[in-house]
């Protein structure tokens, strides 16, 4: 079935550092992706949809400037968490829709996720 | 997108049939009805999918009256690695990408 990788699975990092976060469909394509951020006990928050070869789609209240995006091939998103501080520790999760050969239906297969910690 | 509303946690034993109700009210024509799991610290899994009536695969299985206005995860016998969360989302199909927005799920808690 679909897979798709995060690297890396846990970061810590200073206050003020940049932190990159990578996802990959290892075994199809994907057009599109999306990026979720989740506090503990708490549901899946959809910050962007990541288009290959576009401008990232975020929700309001989500930051631009702050969480970049960039969807630079079919196989590959990256998140990038600029300027991190405290209150940006939590786990974030991507995820990517396989066209599943014609079945139609939007199934996504998501990361296993990558913890971030900021010090 | 269809909102859906699911009980914030249940318990149950081993071995036991679990049954997680969800309901979408405003459920459109195209809307399809998917579930996933979540363990702590992990992406969510996809369990089962449906449009209407019943869906069945290896580990679940879907129930959905003629109105569509509410739908039924089924687990049979379950075991303690099925404690997780479990989230109900409607998704509409179409042949682009549609955006999934998750509910706050429901906490499933399988004891010996």
């Amino acid at each position: 079935g679909a897979v798709v990788s995060q690297h890396p699975s846990r970061v810590i990092c200073k206050s003020g550092t940049s932190v990159k976060i990578e996802c990959r469909s290892l075994d199809f394509q994907a057009t599109t992706m999306f990026w979720y951020r989740q506090f503990p006990k708490q549901s899946l928050m959809l910050m962007a949809t990541s288009n290959e070869g576009s401008k990232a789609t975020y929700e309001q209240g989500v930051e631009k400037d702050k969480f970049l995006i960039n969807h630079a091939s079919l196989t590959l998103s990256t998140l990038t968490v600029t300027s991190a501080h405290p209150e940006d520790s939590s786990f974030y999760i991507c995820s990517a829709s396989d066209s599943g050969g014609g079945s139609g239906a939007n199934v996504l297969t998501f990361g296993a996720g990558s913890r971030l910690t900021v010090l | 997108l269809a909102k859906t509303t699911q009980p914030i946690s249940m318990d149950s034993y081993e071995g036991q049939e679990v049954n997680i109700t969800c309901s979408h009210n405003n459920i459109a024509t195209n809307d399809y009805i998917t579930w996933y799991q979540q363990f702590p610290s992990q992406g969510p899994r996809f369990i089962i999918q449906g449009y209407k009536t019943k869906v069945t695969n290896e580990v679940a299985s879907l129930f959905i009256p003629a109105d569509r206005k509410s739908s039924t995860l089924s687990l049979p016998r379950v075991s303690l690695s099925d404690t997780a969360v479990y989230y109900c989302l409607v998704v509409m199909f179409s042949g682009g990408y549609n955006k999934l927005i998750f509910g706050a799920g429901t906490r499933l808690a399988v004891h010996p």
